[in-house]
């Protein structure tokens, strides 16, 4: 596609529930990342994709949080057993990573998680 | 970890004043640094990207500066405007996954 695209943008959820977050990366981008933006805060690193795996996950905040990406492409972010904190703006950007723009990322709007 | 600092976190200024803002970084091993703007409850639009091997960029009424070694960068906005209103976030790369951001300056131009 265009650009990079997030669904849901908004979802609101009850403590405890799990949510599923979606990313549609730019088409031939082998790169994607997840952020986590916090009110009045900048974003700050979840999780890289190169490919299929997670090349740096290193910046989920615990066990609750995962993402997958199973054909390179579209990734998924699962919250399980969601607490107040999680409330945010979770980014996805993707990048290429040869050629023109290599590791230049390019972000979605986002999608606004708010646990009640 | 990267450290970013933007200064300052909010200004207000008249309809057509050219302005400011500041970022510094403390790992000057950067490989680029991107200008974002970012409208209330959306998502984050790039402005300017500055290779480390560049002193400045240029986009419309947009100017980029960069001092690596010091670990500074200056986002220069002439002759603003209403639509300028925004949040600009600052943000060194120094890796393929470790772009790091700013808390940015919120920015509102009044008519």
């Amino acid at each position: 596609g265009a650009g990079v695209s997030q669904t849901p943008s908004n979802k609101v959820t009850e403590k405890g529930k799990y949510v599923e977050l979606r990313c549609d990366p730019i088409s031939g981008h082998t790169a994607l990342y997840w952020y986590r933006q916090s009110l009045g805060q900048g974003p700050e690193f979840l999780i890289y994709f190169q490919g299929t795996g997670a090349a740096d996950d290193s910046g989920l905040p615990n066990d609750r949080f995962f993402a997958v990406r199973p054909e390179g492409s579209v990734s998924t972010l699962k919250i399980q057993r969601t607490e107040r904190g999680d409330s945010a703006v979770y980014l996805c950007a993707s990048s290429p990573t040869s050629g023109f723009g290599a590791n230049v990322l390019t972000f979605g709007a986002g999608s606004r998680l708010t646990v009640l | 970890k990267q450290e970013v600092t933007q200064i300052p976190a909010a200004l207000s200024v008249p309809e057509g004043e050219n302005l400011v803002l500041n970022c510094s970084f403390t790992d000057s091993a950067i490989y680029n640094l991107q200008w974002f703007r970012q409208d209330p409850g959306k998502g984050l639009t790039s402005l300017l990207l500055i290779q480390s091997s560049q002193r400045e960029q240029t986009s419309g009424r947009l100017n980029a500066s960069l001092d690596k070694s010091s670990g500074r960068s200056t986002l220069y906005i002439a002759a603003s405007q209403p639509g300028d209103s925004a949040t600009y976030l600052c943000a060194p790369q120094t890796g393929a996954n470790n772009l790091f951001f700013g808390t940015g300056t919120r920015l509102t131009v009044i008519p």
